[in-house]
């Protein structure tokens, strides 16, 4: 049965530091990642998806790498800012077209001012 | 941009009810989800649905049924509502063929007494 963990679950920095969150899967079968973003008390926000054969995807200050052998992925946030405060989970999509998630738990990301 | 809503934001049943949690989304996507989110849990995946009419079970279905008579609308039943179903109910919905990501709702946070 396919897992998916994140570490750390908490994370504080201030603003401006560059920084990564990981995550890893215990089955290496996947069908593309996902990362999210959930602010508190609200619905998930979509940042990345990694399909299987890419090795990385960018959007703005994000970039999220994926490494199927060794089943992980890291998300890097450059210049961190406060507004980007929140939890960030990982998703991996194990059976190809099926679009049945497995979710990490998250972690809380605290950028301070 | 797609919209996915959720009936209620805060709901507060007593035990024994029957619940009906109501999902729209707008952009004619064939795939709807919903999931529960509890503290060190994550998210859990109750039902899904690929087509009208059509649903399957997720990793959690013990005690909820779904409905979905049309394309636009899936709605998640809990037909006796128990304490243990406290919880975070999002609701997400996404286009099929595996390549794009799923749209989630704002969530409806459900108190059972």
């Amino acid at each position: 049965k396919q897992e998916v963990t994140q570490i750390p679950a908490a994370l504080s920095v201030p603003e401006g530091e560059n920084l990564v969150l990981n995550c890893s899967f215990t089955d290496s079968a996947i069908y593309n990642l996902q990362w999210f973003r959930q602010d508190p008390g609200k619905g998930l926000t979509s940042l990345l998806l990694i399909q299987s054969s890419q090795r990385e995807q960018t959007s703005g200050r994000l970039n999220a790498s994926l490494d199927k052998s060794s089943g992980r992925s890291t998300l890097y946030i450059a210049a961190s800012q406060p507004g980007d405060s929140a939890t960030y989970l990982c998703a991996v999509e194990t059976q190809g077209g099926s679009e049945k998630l497995v979710f990490g738990k998250g972690t809380k990301l605290t950028v301070n001012p | 941009d797609v919209k996915v809503t959720q009936s209620s934001r805060y709901l507060v049943k007593r035990t024994g009810e029957k619940v009906f949690l109501e999902c729209v989304q707008d952009m004619d996507h064939e795939n709807m989800f919903w999931y529960r989110q509890d503290p060190g849990l994550g998210l859990r995946l109750i039902y899904f649905s690929y087509d009208v009419k059509m649903k399957e079970k997720g990793d959690i279905p013990e005690g909820y049924s779904v409905s979905r008579e049309k394309k636009e609308r899936f709605s998640l039943i809990l037909e006796s509502a128990s304490t243990n179903q406290t919880s975070m109910y999002l609701c997400a919905s996404s286009l099929g063929g595996g390549v794009e990501t799923q749209y989630f709702g704002p969530g409806t946070r459900l108190l059972v007494l």
